[in-house]
C-alpha cells in the first residue's frame, strides 16, 4: 500500500516569509509524528499527534512553529517567520500509535520536505 | 543535549565482510532500541529493535547487541552486501513514550 508521503519534497523560500508542510500519512495509522534533520545530524523530535490533538509538542523549538491534524489524518507543520536557521529537510512519520505488547510501535517515515531558507 | 551517540560517521566494508555499527546512550531510562536504515532521497526505514530486557535480537543478517550496564548497543551486518551502502540512524525511545531520540548516524559504504 501507499506509504507516508511529503508535500512539497523542496521548499524555497525568503527570510520572515511563512511557509506549510504536509504530511499523509498511512491510512489506518492514528499516531503522526515531525522531526527535523539537520546536515550531518539525526532527526530531532519536533511533535507527536495522537488522532487530532497534539499529545506533545515538547520538541517544537519556538512559538513560529506550530503544527495541526483537524481531520485525524492529514498533518501540516506551519512556520512563521522563517530564518535562515529553519532550514533543514522536516520528515514526518506515522505509526498504529498502539505499542501494545511488542512494547515499540515502528514509525513509518516519508521522504521528507527539504526547507531552504536565503 | 544528545541522549544518543554514534561516534564513528563513516565506516567502509568489503562485500562479504562484517559490518560492525556502535551506539552509546546516556539515559538509562530508554526501554527500547532501533536501527534504521536511510538511502539518500528517501526516508528512514525501520531495520529492527531490540528491548531494554533482552541483550541481543537478531532478523537474517542482522543482529543487535545490548550492553546496558555499558549503556551501549551495536549492529552487526553479517555478510555485508553492496545493498546496504546507506547511512545507519541508531534511536531510542521511553517506555511508553514512542518519540524517538536518534543519533547522527554513520555512513556505510560496501565495496565490491
Amino acid at each position: 500500500g501507499a506509504g507516508v508521503s511529503q508535500t512539497p519534497s523542496n521548499k524555497v523560500t525568503e527570510k520572515g516569509k511563512y511557509v506549510e508542510l504536509r504530511c499523509d500519512p498511512i491510512s489506518g495509522h492514528t499516531a503522526l509524528y515531525w522531526y527535523r534533520q539537520s546536515l550531518g545530524q539525526g532527526p530531532e523530535f519536533l511533535i507527536y499527534f495522537q488522532g487530532t490533538g497534539a499529545a506533545d509538542d515538547s520538541g517544537l523549538p519556538n512559538d513560529r512553529f506550530f503544527a495541526v491534524r483537524p481531520e485525524g489524518s492529514v498533518s501540516t507543520l506551519k512556520i512563521q517567520r522563517t530564518e535562515r536557521g529553519d532550514s533543514a529537510v522536516y520528515l514526518c512519520a506515522s505509526s498504529w500509535g498502539a505499542g501494545g505488547a511488542s512494547g515499540t510501535d515502528t514509525q513509518y517515515f516519508g521522504p521528507g520536505t527539504r526547507l531552504t531558507v536565503l | 543535549d544528545q541522549q544518543v551517540k554514534q561516534n564513528s560517521p563513516s565506516l567502509s566494508v568489503q562485500e562479504g565482510r562484517i559490518s560492525i555499527l556502535n551506539c552509546d546512550y546516556t539515559n538509562s531510562m530508554f526501554d527500547y532500541f532501533l536501527w534504521y536504515k536511510k538511502y539518500p532521497a528517501e526516508g528512514p526505514t525501520f531495520l529492527i529493535s531490540i528491548s531494554s530486557i533482552k541483550d541481543k535480537n537478531e532478523d537474517g543478517r542482522f543482529t543487535v547487541f545490548l550492553n546496558k550496564s555499558a549503556k551501549h548497543l551495536s549492529l552487526h551486518i553479517v555478510p555485508s552486501q553492496p545493498g546496504d551502502s546507506a547511512v545507519y540512524f541508531c534511536a531510542a525511545h521511553l517506555y511508553n513514550d514512542y518519540k524517538l531520540s536518534f543519533g547522527a548516524g554513520t555512513t556505510v559504504t560496501v565495496r565490491a
